[in-house]
């Protein structure tokens, strides 16, 4: 089962509000990213949790807050988030470096699309 | 660092035919891998088929296959027998290999595929 979920599947939002996407595996991963997507152009690398510690922060803004609970789960928090913050979140996930390419292969869940207004 | 270029920003390809996706990279590395991720109007992103550098033999998957130039740096994806649904962006990644922080998949700007009937 390669299946990385993701809720919601869209989400609306102002600029005042506080929000959470979640993104859930089972594959046994045990290390998960966040990308963000614009239309038409290829994720870019936002977060990486590696054994549910912080790895990799790809300078993102600090109102976007990360947090890995467990070994299966990854929110996004979003707060005071800006209109060009719209795009789409995509999370993915992979066993951890070193254990060849297969294993390496990060498998993503379908993303949240946001809308900020 | 890496990059990765795809300079055909748009393909299309009549049903049934064979249509080549043209992918190049640069690497100062000799241990890495190399994905072709699909990416379906509004759907999920899936892996089509992945290299490890150090195979000389081209990956196949159905009726997907790679033509894996290592010396020339490059790694162009062939679509056999082509289908509606494989209408999608289409994404070449590096990676470096086994070894160190190696979580970052560096993408190409994509490639267009449009199957017509």
């Amino acid at each position: 089962d390669t299946e990385v979920t993701q809720t919601p599947k869209h989400l609306v939002m102002g600029m005042t509000n506080k929000k959470s996407l979640k993104c859930e595996q089972h594959m046994g991963h045990r290390a998960m990213y966040w990308y963000k997507q614009k239309a038409k152009k290829p994720p870019e690398l936002m977060f990486v949790y590696s054994y549910e510690k912080l790895s990799i922060n790809e300078s993102v803004p600090s109102r976007f807050s990360p947090e890995c609970p467990n070994s299966s789960l990854l929110n996004l928090h979003l707060h005071a988030l800006q209109p060009e913050d719209s795009a789409l979140y995509l999370c993915a996930s992979s066993h951890v470096p070193g254990q060849g390419p297969v294993k390496e292969t990060q498998y993503f869940g379908p993303g949240t699309r946001l809308l900020v207004l | 660092a890496q990059t990765v270029t795809q300079s055909q920003p748009e393909m299309s390809v009549q049903e049934a035919e064979t249509v080549t996706l043209s992918c190049t990279y640069d690497t100062s590395e000799n241990n890495y891998y190399l994905f072709w991720y699909k990416q379906p109007p509004s759907r999920q992103m899936i892996l089509v088929i992945r290299q490890e550098a150090y195979k000389q033999q081209n990956a196949t998957e159905n009726r997907f296959s790679v033509n894996f130039q290592k010396a020339a740096k490059s790694f162009s994806l062939k679509i056999s027998d082509s289908q509606l649904g494989d209408t999608a962006m289409y994404f070449c990644a590096f990676m470096r290999g086994s070894g160190g922080s190696n979580y970052k998949l560096t993408f190409g700007k994509g490639t267009l595929l449009t199957v017509n009937p």
